[in-house]
């Protein structure tokens, strides 16, 4: 049983660029959940996809966006990069929008330079 | 406002010796409480979960959490440290009364010496 995968595992871009994250949820779960985590600090809440809409969104500016696919895959898009958006960026996958616990993703470091 | 705290930046153990990690929080409901696990450059594991129930829950890698309603604390605890047990560690909370939304403590850097 696969658990929850991110791609790419590294990546890097210039500051005014775009740039798409993919997760693949753990087996059999239908919510995904994405965070921003800066080096040294806990996870900070970005959005969280349940049947393919926006359910919650945390304090991060619309540059920040989404998508759920029907198979409860989820893309996190990012646009107007700042060097501030260099983090790593954790998915986690959950049933019944996250009611119990998350399973998480090794994540995508994403480095603005 | 929901929130949680991790008073302590780092804990130092000896390998043998027991360790607590300590968590308080705040939420206007009920609280589920959960502890994560983050190795370097990896993403974070799922140790236990409070929902309901006993205080004392058991969780992955010998490791259990007291839930404490008085004291609004969910402190991490292991009878006897592993090296392997050093990595950083996060305390988190949801109000079960409103959304489902995980509120994270700042981690604590877990260190044990052989």
């Amino acid at each position: 049983d696969a658990g929850v995968t991110q791609s790419p595992t590294h990546l890097i871009k210039t500051r005014g660029q775009q740039v798409t994250l993919r997760c693949s949820p753990k087996s059999g779960h239908d919510t995904v959940s994405w965070y921003q985590q800066a080096l040294g600090q806990g996870p900070q809440f970005i959005f969280q996809y349940y049947e393919e809409e926006e359910r919650q969104r945390g304090n991060f500016p619309d540059r920040f966006s989404g998508h759920q696919f029907p198979n409860y895959s989820s893309e996190l898009n990012v646009n107007a990069l700042l060097l501030g958006d260099s983090a790593l960026y954790l998915c986690a996958s959950s049933l019944v929008q996250g009611r119990y616990e998350q399973y998480f993703g090794p994540g995508t470091r994403l480095t603005v330079t | 406002a929901q929130s949680v705290a991790q008073p302590e930046d780092q804990v130092n153990v000896a390998e043998g010796n027991p360790l607590t990690v300590k968590c308080t929080y705040s939420v206007s409901g009920n609280p589920y409480l959960f502890w994560y696990v983050q190795y370097p450059n990896r993403g974070l594991q799922f140790l236990l979960k409070y929902i309901t129930g006993d205080n004392l829950v058991k969780g992955s890698y010998g490791f259990e959490a007291e839930f404490n309603k008085s004291q609004t604390s969910f402190h991490l605890k292991k009878p006897s440290a592993l090296v392997s047990d050093s990595a950083l560690y996060f305390c988190a909370v949801r109000d079960m009364d409103s959304n489902y939304q995980l509120i994270w403590g700042a981690g604590t850097k877990l260190i044990i010496k052989p």
